[in-house]
């Protein structure tokens, strides 16, 4: 199916296990975004890349750790998970045809870490 | 540089009446605007999109929004709500940059 999935949707996790977050785009889209979404805070960006092997911090990329290896793979893994970090995940690719950057955005994550 | 800031944080109304969220924006070049509306536990959808061409943008589902210049908004409205459209609405700009900017966010609640 073309678009953009997340894998898993939901998951439980204890504080300082090592959790990864999928997602995969099937349009060869060049630029990938990971956000998070807390209640009062809106969306907030965690890291983007703008290629494979490209990858820069967004606004709160602390304890969080991407890698892109092919461009239709963006993974966010939390390296040793904080309670803090419960939240709803979402990843986005960006079209830039005719110069205009419109979103696609997965269906999210939720993660719970207790 | 660029911000967007979405004036309501809650717009609350009637089935029936007419839907205004509003949205301002800042931005050091000719922006991108997008309306995206997000229903409860669901992810982000495109609502509405302008990129230069028009200055009033039609949406699905009978939204739509008017880009102006002079005023640094891009509001969106719809002539009548219904119970479906009851949702998170977020007003995003994107100018010169491939990094969007996200507005905080208006919750639309619409009552029977």
């Amino acid at each position: 199916d073309a678009g953009i999935t997340q894998s898993p949707r939901y998951k439980i996790t204890e504080t300082g296990r090592q959790v990864t977050l999928m997602c995969h785009q099937t349009w060869s889209h060049s630029y990938m975004f990971w956000y998070r979404q807390d209640l009062g805070h809106g969306l907030r960006l965690i890291y983007y890349s703008a290629a494979a092997d490209i990858t820069d911090k967004g606004e709160v990329p602390d304890g969080y750790v991407v890698s892109r290896s092919k461009t239709e793979n963006f993974p966010l893994t939390l390296e040793s998970a904080t309670r803090s970090q419960t939240s709803v995940y979402f990843c986005a690719s960006t079209n830039t045809d005719g110069g205009v950057f419109e979103q696609y955005f997965g269906p999210g994550t939720r993660l719970t870490v207790t | 540089a660029q911000s967007v800031t979405q004036l309501d944080s809650h717009v609350s109304v009637s089935e029936g009446t007419p839907v205004l969220l509003r949205c301002n924006y800042s931005s050091s070049y000719s922006p991108s605007l997008f309306w995206y509306v997000q229903h409860p536990n669901k992810g982000l959808q495109l609502l509405l999109k302008y990129t230069s061409a028009a200055t009033l943008v039609k949406g699905i589902n009978g939204f739509e929004a008017e880009f102006k210049k002079s005023e640094t908004s891009f509001h969106l409205t719809k002539p009548s709500a219904h119970m479906s459209d009851a949702a998170e609405y977020f007003c995003v700009v994107s100018g010169g940059s491939y990094i969007p900017t996200f507005g905080r966010g208006t919750s639309l609640i619409v009552h029977p």
